[in-house]
């Protein structure tokens, strides 16, 4: 069964770094989207990217997060300068319609900002 | 804008018993309806989902939910629940016109021997 893969399973970083976490969505689907879970809170949308743009953000998505697909594979969430509340866990997921489709999501990687 | 209350943070119940997760919802347009379970240090997994028809659905694990538009409710429910079942719920809405997902504070079902 196709699925969506997150690497690294773990990221630990000093604050003021830079960290780029990397989702393979699966295959077919064409909406990609990127939600944290803060360790014992719910998890909140971040960004949503839908034929190489942004479709929607949050008010979380401020200046220092970037999303990207470089290739067709590959999808990416790009923190430019870490803080220590960014530490969570992030979930890839992914879509093959926007609307009512179930969204895939894959395994998370834990970020820990030092 | 849509918000999802889930109005059980905790629930504990013996193995066997059955057990409802209550979730409600606001929106100002037509959502669809999802309930995730997360096991410890886990993704999220689907359970189930509503988007039309029958308000009576049925997912993995032998959950079901029932939607009620008239009270903005998606509550979960099993007969009869295992050890297995340990882990944290998800009630979750997308608005029909947005493919993002708004999430519940989530609930710890913890099942007892």
């Amino acid at each position: 069964e196709p699925e969506v893969t997150q690497t690294p399973s773990h990221q630990v970083t000093q604050m003021g770094q830079e960290v780029i976490l990397r989702c393979v969505p699966i295959s077919n689907h064409l909406y990609f989207y990127w939600y944290r879970q803060i360790l014992g809170q719910k998890v909140e949308f971040l960004v949503s990217f839908y034929n190489n743009e942004i479709s929607e953000k949050s008010e979380i998505f401020d200046d220092q997060f970037s999303v990207e697909r470089p290739d067709g594979s590959n999808f990416t969430l790009k923190i430019r300068s870490t803080k220590l509340e960014d530490s969570a866990m992030y979930f890839c997921a992914s879509s093959e319609e926007p609307l009512g489709n179930e969204q895939f999501f894959g395994p998370g990687t834990r970020l820990t900002v030092l | 804008a849509q918000s999802v209350t889930q109005l059980d943070s905790q629930v504990p119940v013996f193995e066997e018993a059955p057990v409802e997760l209550r979730c409600n919802y606001s929106s100002s347009v037509s959502v669809y309806l999802f309930w995730y379970v997360q096991y410890p240090n886990q993704g999220l997994q689907l359970l189930l989902k509503y988007l039309s028809g029958s308000t009576l659905v049925k997912g993995i694990n032998g959950f079901e939910a029932e939607f009620n538009k008239s009270q903005t409710s998606f509550h979960l429910r099993k007969p009869s629940v295992h050890i297995s079942d340990t882990a944290e719920y998800f009630c979750a809405v997308t608005n029909t016109n947005a493919g993002k997902s708004t999430f519940g504070d989530g609930t710890t079902l913890t099942v007892k021997p």
